[in-house]
């Protein structure tokens, strides 16, 4: 079964510490994997896919096929980093395109 | 660019009434999808349109809903005689075609309450 990982839902850390938001996936072809995030009041947008293996606003991600993870990780967190980040797949056949989520993970940076 | 434009934001019916959410995709944007997020839960994928298509509906309840994007105007996503348990936020995206280059970009949502 496809399904997409995120074991916490509450993350708090104090400004200027590391932060490393956890998501593992099960899937059985070579997915791609993104993360969206959504700040207070605004809509759900697009931080980074790990084909594009950028960096966006400080953040990173690593797809380990072993460890079948994508965590997202940034060594310095701000305040206006604060916001609901959703791990996401989209699978490698078939006709469809659907992402599939994540519960989500609340990142609450204290100043 | 406006992005994906939902409407109403809001919706408020009653048990046994229709709802109707609407969803115009990004200009130039042809392909159309709808994800239900029922609360405490991630978002969950519904139905896959392209223009009067649909491609995969897998994600749809087998009763009462239907999902529709004519050929002209907006993505229509109708619920038939809701009940309780339909309450939840219901987003739109839509991407310009589809494999790995193609992002998804969202709507910003229609929180629908079912009294």
């Amino acid at each position: 079964a496809q399904r997409v990982t995120q074991p916490e839902k509450l993350l708090s850390v104090f400004k200027g510490a590391p932060v490393e938001l956890k998501c593992n996936y099960s899937y059985s072809g070579s997915p791609e994997l993104f993360w969206y995030v959504q700040y207070s009041r605004q809509r759900l947008q697009l931080l980074l896919r790990h084909i594009s293996r950028e960096s966006i606003k400080g953040f990173t991600a690593d797809l380990n096929k072993g460890e079948t993870s994508f965590h997202l990780k940034k060594p310095f967190a701000q305040e206006e980093d604060s916001a609901m980040y959703y791990c996401a797949l989209r699978g490698d056949g078939g006709a469809t395109n659907k992402l599939i989520f994540g519960t989500g993970t609340l990142l609450a940076v204290q100043p | 660019n406006a992005g994906v434009m939902q409407n109403p934001r809001h919706l408020v019916r009653r048990r046994g009434q229709e709802a109707r959410l609407r969803c115009s995709p990004m200009k130039g944007h042809s392909h159309v999808y709808w994800y239900r997020q029922l609360p405490e839960e991630g978002l969950k994928f519904m139905v896959y349109l392209q223009k009067e298509n649909i491609i995969d509906e897998s994600g749809m309840p087998k009763e009462r809903f239907s999902a529709e994007f004519p050929k002209e105007g907006p993505s229509i996503l109708r619920i038939q005689q809701v009940v309780r348990g339909d309450s939840a936020a219901y987003f739109c995206a839509s991407s310009q075609g589809q494999g790995p280059k193609n992002i998804q970009y969202f709507g910003a949502g229609t929180r629908l309450s079912v009294l």
